[in-house]
């Protein structure tokens, strides 16, 4: 089952914010929000998590609404090298599950100069 | 700091064989696992491992096996190899097995022909 909804691809001009929506309507008290990017075909890098409350960190903030059913990824001065595939993930822990990352299909960023 | 290391980088196999995939966690991660991302999808999680013990395991046939060592790296074996099995194999540490960021690898990338 779909944990998490991304725009399939979006644009943003060279130093502008960039704005990246997930839904994750589903989630529950205990799931946490992980952002992570993949520069083509290389690991996915780690960027941001949240559980509840708005974060900032060197690289960018996360936004999560109130009722938790949605977050925004704020890139706040795009560049060229910010192109990249942006994963919204919900982890679930279980004792069965272990400690697993849902990746959906990411929505693919494109920085234009 | 080294992060997380993966060999082979690159691998070429031919269908019914097996493969054996390495991985070595950060220094000081205690925890490994492991996602197939096929071409265009996002990573799919395959094994958690804590303490040399599986944790957790995603919708995988019993073709895919791993383990964890003393040391905390990991092996990813797969046998009976099909075309399907072709992606990029990603290995991620975190410090333990439940409540942890992920850090990934730069993946092996795997051809079945």
């Amino acid at each position: 089952d779909a944990k998490t909804t991304q725009p399939t691809s979006m644009d943003c001009a060279e130093g502008r914010a960039a704005n990246l929506p997930c839904n994750h309507s589903t989630i529950s008290g205990n799931e946490y929000v992980y952002w992570y990017r993949q520069i083509h075909s290389q690991g996915p890098q780690y960027i941001i998590h949240g559980l509840k409350n708005n974060e900032t960190n060197e690289m960018a903030s996360l936004i999560i609404t109130e009722d938790r059913k949605s977050s925004t990824l704020i890139l706040p001065h795009a560049t060229l090298r910010d192109t990249a595939v942006y994963y919204c993930i919900v982890r679930v822990t279980g004792l069965n599950t272990g400690n697993q990352f849902y990746f959906g299909t990411g929505t693919s960023l494109t920085v234009i100069p | 700091d080294a992060g997380v290391t993966q060999s082979p980088t690159h691998l070429i196999k031919t269908r019914g064989q097996h493969v054996t995939l390495r991985c070595s966690p950060i220094s000081g991660h205690k925890s490994v696992s492991w996602y197939q991302q096929v071409l265009g999808q996002g990573p799919q999680f395959i094994f958690q491992y804590y303490e040399k013990e599986e944790r957790g395991r995603g919708n995988f046939p019993d073709r895919f096996s791993a383990r964890q060592f003393p040391n905390y790296s990991s092996e990813l074996n797969v046998n009976a190899l099909l075309l399907g099995d072709s992606a990029l194999y990603l290995c991620a540490s975190s410090l333990r097995g439940s409540t942890d960021t992920q850090y990934f690898g730069p993946g092996t990338r795997l051809t079945v022909l």
